[in-house]
C-alpha cells in the first residue's frame, strides 16, 4: 500500500452540498495535516492533527471541519462552500518534529476540489 | 517580507544537464530547518532533501544536493544529470524551531527537462 492515501481524487460539489475528504496513512506516524494548494499561492497549512490532537488551526473558516479518528485516519468535512474554496487539498502526515526528527512531510496525491 | 523566496517562476534545462533552483530565506531563529520537495503533474508532493542549521555540510541524496549558504541565507537545490522525470514543480520550505509544525513555503519553481 502506498503511504498516504486520499480519496477521492477529484470531486465536482455545489455550494450546498455536504462531502468529506479522507486521508489514510500506513506510515504508523503521529501527525497528520490538511494543506490547501491555489493557483499561483504557497501552500496554505489548514489543520495539525497530533497523537489525535488538533494542535493548530489556521484561521480556516468553519465551513471546513476536520476529524481524526484516530492515528491513521483524517477527514476534511465540506460544507456550503464557495468557488474560491476550489483547490487541491493535500495530506500529509509525519512523526512528531523535534530534536530527533526533523519531520519531513509525507503527503498524498491530493484531492482536486471543484466548487460551482 | 517573504520568509521563503524562489525567484525562478519556471526553468527549462537540457537533459543531462545540471541544474540549480535558487531558495533564500529568512528568518532570526537560530535553529531551523530547510526541506525541498518535488510536486510531478500527479499532484503528490515528494521530500527530496532535508538541511538543518546546525548542519555543518551540506545535505546530499543521490543526484539531489543542497548548497547551503548560511551566511546568505540561501539554500539552493541542485540536481545533477537531470532526467526527464525530473520535470516537476520544485518547493522550497523552511521550519523555524525545532518542534514547530508550521512549515513556510516558497511559491516554487516549474521545472521542464528538454531532451
Amino acid at each position: 500500500e502506498t503511504g498516504v492515501t486520499q480519496t477521492p481524487r477529484h470531486l465536482v460539489m455545489g455550494m450546498t452540498n455536504k462531502k468529506s475528504l479522507k486521508c489514510e496513512q500506513h506510515l504508523g506516524h503521529n501527525a497528520m495535516y490538511w494543506y490547501k494548494q491555489s493557483a499561483k499561492k504557497p501552500l496554505e497549512l489548514m489543520f495539525v492533527y497530533s497523537l489525535e490532537e488538533r494542535v493548530e488551526n489556521n484561521s480556516v473558516p468553519s465551513r471546513f471541519s476536520p476529524e481524526c479518528p484516530n492515528s491513521s485516519h483524517l477527514f476534511l468535512h465540506l460544507h456550503t462552500l464557495q468557488p474560491e474554496d476550489s483547490a487541491l487539498y493535500l495530506c500529509a502526515s509525519s512523526f512528531l518534529p523535534g530534536l530527533d526528527d526533523t519531520g519531513e512531510l509525507f503527503f498524498g496525491e491530493g484531492s482536486r476540489l471543484t466548487v460551482l | 517580507a517573504q520568509k521563503i523566496t524562489q525567484t525562478q517562476p519556471g526553468m527549462f534545462v537540457q537533459e543531462k544537464e545540471a541544474v540549480t533552483l535558487d531558495c533564500t530565506y529568512d528568518t532570526s531563529d537560530p535553529s531551523y530547518g530547510l526541506f525541498w520537495y518535488k510536486q510531478p503533474s500527479s499532484g503528490e508532493m515528494i521530500f527530496l532533501i532535508y538541511q538543518g542549521s546546525y548542519d555543518q555540510q551540506n545535505a546530499t541524496e543521490g543526484r539531489y544536493s543542497l548548497n547551503f549558504q548560511k551566511a546568505r541565507k540561501s539554500a539552493n537545490l541542485v540536481i545533477s544529470a537531470s532526467q526527464l522525470g525530473d520535470s516537476a514543480m520544485y518547493f522550497c520550505a523552511m521550519r523555524e524551531g525545532d518542534s514547530n509544525y508550521q512549515l513556510i513555503w516558497g511559491a516554487g519553481t516549474k521545472l521542464i527537462i528538454k531532451p
